[in-house]
């Protein structure tokens, strides 16, 4: 069975940093498609990044040059490093895994979401 | 980055009847190559993660119930209940995974009328 469970959240002051962390079971997160997806209180879901097999990195607008996708092999575990935060990153953030097919990904597992608080 | 656009908002059906939710996106998400449109619909219910019900538009992920039915291609896409059940009130979702950002519809809320 495929586990996904988030940490790292939390209240922070804006321009402030946090790293939210990923452990994943029953799945290895550095041979699939990991991706994290936000969801502002009351609002809909934003991509926000993914880390390709490959270790290519992308990244949506909004957090391009502050947020920073990786994994750890000897843990199994996703992080997104996340700087000089904004009230507008205000959000659950999950960790989802792309499933690979016929070159596209659609996110089949998802975990619980850890939640990011930014303000003064 | 392509846009998708959702309609209605909110949805209010009664139980046994068809809810249709519409998907509209701003280009194509068809890959021509290999005649897939990059679809998916996801289903959140209150207080928990998204869950992946139908991808290359109209594929059932494992245990999705048949009365969960999925249409459309290049730009227009229609997810479909045929009868509503009352553990299917929720907000859908969808989504086009053909290219970078991987955006969403604002998303609909179903409801029981």
């Amino acid at each position: 069975e495929v586990q996904l469970v988030e940490s790292g959240g939390g209240l922070i002051q804006p321009g402030g940093s946090l790293r939210l962390s990923c452990v994943a079971s029953g799945l290895a997160v550095s041979s699939n498609y990991m991706s994290w997806v936000r969801q502002a209180p009351g609002k809909g879901l934003e991509w926000v990044s993914v880390i390709y097999r490959d270790n290519r990195t992308y990244y949506a607008d909004s957090v391009t040059g502050r947020f920073t996708i990786s994994r750890d092999k000897s843990t199994n575990t996703l992080f997104l490093q996340m700087n000089s935060l904004r009230a507008e990153d205000t959000a659950l953030y999950y960790c989802a895994r792309g499933y690979l097919d016929s070159d596209g990904y659609y996110f089949d597992h998802w975990g619980q979401g850890t939640l990011v608080t930014v303000s003064s | 980055d392509i846009v998708m656009t959702q309609s209605p908002d909110s949805l209010a059906v009664s139980l046994g009847e068809r809810a249709t939710i519409n998907c509209k996106s701003s280009r194509s998400v068809l890959f021509n190559s290999r005649n897939k449109n990059y679809l998916a619909w996801y289903q959140q219910k209150p207080g928990q993660p998204p869950k992946l019900l139908l991808y290359w538009v109209s594929t059932r992920q494992s245990g999705v119930p048949d009365r969960f039915s999925g249409a459309g291609s290049e730009t227009d896409f229609t997810l479909t209940i045929s009868s509503l059940q009352a553990e299917d009130v929720a907000v859908y979702y969808c989504q086009q995974y053909f290219s970078t950002p991987y955006t969403f519809g604002q998303g609909t809320k179903l409801e029981i009328k």
